[in-house]
């Protein structure tokens, strides 16, 4: 998983309260992303970062908020959890002679109730 | 605006017959092509990506996709199936500078014994 960790791997919540997932890199890699998978859509982009401190809003990033304080760690939290954000959530990092290949984490099971 | 289309959900194959799973795609410019598997409960791996140069790429695994820019297509292929190939296999488009790509709604491969 070219050395990209997420936690949770699993959790449980309930509907209104807030939740944070981590992903951590250890290649030094410039950009990191948030996807969720879901049946039927497959992975949609919420959102993504640049560089510590820049982040950018992807195709489904409402109800999500980002932080980058530092290059390693990604932080995506859900405000307030709805049933609609049950998922599974990935992180990826960009790498290749281009900037192009993205590679992603083992995923962060979510279930909101 | 990148988009990208895989029109099948699943894909049947009987073990030891080639494969086949389709995508299409839309982007302005040059576009950079993907192909990602995922094994059940697991994160996205990467398989092969078509950036420039030779129109057909390998991959991991034994698995190839043919480039086919008059068609608009990245089609996956392997000469003899296997049933530990069977996983969801996502087509996935970007394109220079965007740092971002457009992934598939994803085909579920089934090889039978």
């Amino acid at each position: 998983d070219a050395g990209i960790t997420q936690s949770p791997r699993h959790k449980v919540t309930e509907t209104g309260t807030p939740v944070t997932l981590r992903c951590h890199q250890t290649e030094n890699h410039r950009y990191m992303y948030w996807y969720r998978q879901d049946p039927g859509h497959g992975l949609r982009l919420i959102h993504y970062s640049y560089g510590v401190k820049d982040t950018d809003k992807g195709e489904v990033s409402d109800g999500y908020s980002v932080s980058r304080s530092k290059t390693e760690d990604f932080l995506l939290t859900l405000e307030s959890a709805t049933s609609s954000q049950t998922s599974v959530y990935f992180c990826a990092t960009l790498t290749g002679p281009f900037g192009e290949t993205q590679y992603f984490g083992p995923g962060t099971r979510l279930l909101v109730l | 605006a990148q988009s990208v289309a895989q029109p099948e959900d699943q894909v049947n194959v009987a073990e030891g017959n080639p494969l086949t799973v389709k995508c299409t795609y839309s982007v302005s410019g040059n576009p950079y092509l993907f192909w990602y598997v995922q094994y059940p409960n697991r994160g996205l791996q990467f398989l092969l990506k078509y950036i420039t140069g030779d129109n057909l790429v390998k991959g991991s695994y034994g698995f190839e996709a043919e480039f086919n820019k008059s068609q608009t297509s990245f089609h996956l292929k392997k000469p003899s199936a296997l049933v530990s190939d069977s996983a969801l296999y996502f087509c996935a488009v970007g394109a220079s500078g965007t740092y971002k790509s457009i992934f598939g709604t994803g085909t579920r491969l089934k090889v039978l014994a």
